[in-house]
């Protein structure tokens, strides 16, 4: 199973929006509706900020949200702030009953 | 509050074994699905096993038939046999409870390096 494709980094400015993309396949990302993201800090375990394609768990500030478009899932942050500065993943559920992480994104805010 | 506890990491030679275990607390630990995740430093995080509330096991390929995962309900563990050990497993192991990965552990040490 390969890695879900992810790009390396994005950036913005404060208050803009920016978009991170998840892609796989029809038997990943496409197939299912168990796409989740997480942030992660420097020498912290992730923090789950989506789940199922685009519900996000109490806690999680409204300024993050997801979507799915055949087999590209993505992370939407607006409203860009300082503390958004982190590296972010997706994961998928297979058709194998695995899952495959994608290979992370490091967000920098301007 | 929930709490999840790994423990077993260290340094091992190639080809050794280690046993990590995740101790979980705060939840009902037996209506749940736990997983282990593992990050190399500086690099991805990467899906390793799972194992469902009927014991079902699931391994990412790269371990499959080197690794076990277990569990105990009523010690309210798991667990991950980790067999034959290259340089390539060297990363920190979190577990992680169910679908969605919700609540982490803060991760275990692995180094296998002679």
């Amino acid at each position: 199973q390969s890695a879900l494709t992810q790009p390396a980094s994005v950036s913005g400015s404060p208050g803009q929006s920016i978009t991170i993309s998840c892609t796989g396949t029809s038997s990943d990302v496409g197939g299912y509706k168990y796409v989740s993201w997480y942030q992660q800090y420097p020498g912290k375990a992730p923090k789950l900020m989506i789940y199922e394609v685009n519900n996000r768990p109490s806690g999680v500030s409204n300024r993050f949200s997801g979507s799915k478009s055949g087999n590209t899932a993505s992370l939407t942050i607006s409203g860009l702030q300082a503390e958004d500065e982190a590296d972010y993943y997706c994961i998928s559920h297979t058709s194998s009953s695995t899952r495959v992480f994608g290979g992370g994104t490091k967000v920098t805010v301007l | 509050e929930v709490q999840l506890v790994e423990s077993g990491g260290g340094l091992v030679q190639p080809g050794g074994s280690l046993r990590l275990s995740c101790a979980a607390s705060g939840f009902t630990f037996s209506t749940y699905d736990m997983h282990w995740v593992r990050q190399p430093t500086g690099k991805g995080l990467e899906w390793v096993s799972a194992i469902g509330t009927a014991g079902d096991t699931y391994y990412a390929a790269s371990v499959k038939g080197r690794f076990t995962i277990s569990r105990e309900d009523a010690k309210n563990s798991f667990f991950l046999q980790m067999n034959s050990l290259t340089a390539g497993d060297t990363a920190v192991y979190y577990c992680a409870r169910g679908s969605w990965y919700e609540y982490w552990g803060q991760g275990t040490l692995v180094t296998v390096s002679s």
